[in-house]
Order: C-alpha cells, then sequence, then structure tokens
C-alpha cells in the first residue's frame, strides 16, 4: 500500500514530441507528489509537485495531470528536447505527516535529435 | 546555486567490513535524509536526521546502520558489516525546514559495491 507504481520503464520520443510518464498510488493518505528528474552522475532534483486540490499543474513544458479518483497522476513534457533525456521519478507522501518520500521505480526518457 | 556533495563517489569494500559515506548538506539546512538506491530497482527511504536525533527509518535500517552529524557540517551514514545486499547508490538529502512537502536536495550519490 506504501507503493508508487510508474510506467513506462523507458520511452523513446522524438524531438519536439510529447512525453507522457503515468503513476498510481494505493494510499489515499498521499496526499503531495513531487516529480524528480536525474541525469546521469547526478541526484535526483525536484521538477515539479502538485497537490491533489488541484487537477493540473504546469510549469514550463512540464505539466502535472492529476486523477484523484483513479489514484493516478502523470508527467506531460511538452515539445521534448534532448536535454530532457533523464530519468524521472514520481514520489508521494503525506502532507504534514512523514518527511519520507515514496518513489517510483523510474523512467529512462530519451529523446531523439 | 548550492549543493549537497558526497563522498566518495564510488566505495568498494569486502563483505564484513564497516564502510562511513559522508554528506555535506547545504549549509543552512536542518533536516537531512538517506535512501538508497539497489540497482535497477526504486530510490528507498532510509533515514531522516533533525536535531541531532534520527526522526524516522525505514525496516531496512536496522542495527548495522547509523547516521552521525559529527560537525556542524558534515553527516555520515555508517554501515558496520557490510553485506552483498548493501550493494547500491546512497543519496544523501536534505532539505531547509523539514515537513512532507519541503524540497529535499539530493547530492550525486555514493555507489557501494560490496565484494
Amino acid at each position: 500500500q506504501q507503493q508508487v507504481k510508474q510506467s513506462p520503464q523507458s520511452l523513446i520520443v522524438q524531438k519536439g514530441g510529447i512525453s507522457i510518464i503515468n503513476c498510481a498510488y494505493e494510499n489515499t493518505a498521499f496526499d503531495y507528489f513531487p516529480w524528480y528528474q536525474q541525469f546521469p552522475g547526478k541526484g535526483p532534483a525536484l521538477l515539479i509537485a502538485i497537490r491533489p486540490d488541484v487537477s493540473e499543474k504546469k510549469e514550463g513544458r512540464f505539466t502535472i495531470s492529476f486523477n484523484k479518483s483513479a489514484k493516478q497522476f502523470s508527467l506531460h513534457i511538452m515539445d521534448s528536447q534532448p536535454g530532457d533525456s533523464a530519468t524521472y521519478f514520481c514520489a508521494a507522501t503525506v502532507q504534514g505527516g512523514s518527511e519520507k518520500l515514496v518513489f517510483g521505480k523510474g523512467t529512462k526518457l530519451t529523446v531523439n535529435p | 546555486e548550492p549543493e549537497v556533495t558526497q563522498t566518495p563517489s564510488h566505495q568498494v569494500t569486502q563483505m564484513g567490513q564497516e564502510v562511513i559515506l559522508r554528506c555535506v548538506p547545504i549549509s543552512n539546512h536542518l533536516y537531512f535524509y538517506w535512501y538508497r538506491q539497489i540497482l535497477g530497482q526504486k530510490v528507498e527511504f532510509l533515514v531522516s536526521f533533525y536535531n541531532n536525533e534520527i526522526s524516522e527509518k525505514s525496516e531496512i535500517f536496522d542495527d548495522q546502520f547509523s547516521v552521525e552529524r559529527p560537525d556542524g557540517s558534515n553527516f555520515t551514514l555508517k554501515i558496520r558489516s557490510t553485506k552483498l545486499e548493501d550493494s547500491a547508490m546512497y543519496f544523501c538529502a536534505s532539505s531547509e525546514i523539514g515537513g512532507s512537502t519541503d524540497t529535499q536536495y539530493f547530492g550525486p550519490g555514493t555507489r557501494l559495491t560490496v565484494l
């Protein structure tokens, strides 16, 4: 119940395309959902985050869509660029509770030029 | 931009040996964390630390593990007697004010290989 399930494991997109990564959770106590981006040789870095009181959050080319009833959320990268090639992790925490980030398994995104 | 640093980047050790992984969190941060990622698996929480005390630990963090802030800048993870299954990438993270929505800043990781 503490899991966050992430798919796909890997994704190849052409430059300019849309990258979509999906996550699902079971624990209804989760109420804060950050996405982390990790480049080779670096640690994960916060990209964007959402609370479940909104269905969508957009920052530049990155958008999180959130479906509370389905317990699913997804990251959309519009106009994908080769520089977006990285591993993306969804995560969840219980707002006001534990600081522990519960991560998905990660998606390796490759954007071809 | 301030960043979390970790040393060494790669540590190779023999099974049963003790290892100490070192981290320098961002200087004004008060909350510190260790996570690990076994190759091909997800990043897993190990422990959180605040005010010189463990505030939370996972079931992975057994008696073989300990954490310490030996001075004002370093934060260490010690594994007393390493096992083969401890081979993983270990990430240190820090946050300024703690809480479940405060951003955790991760270091680049230490790859631990136990032979």
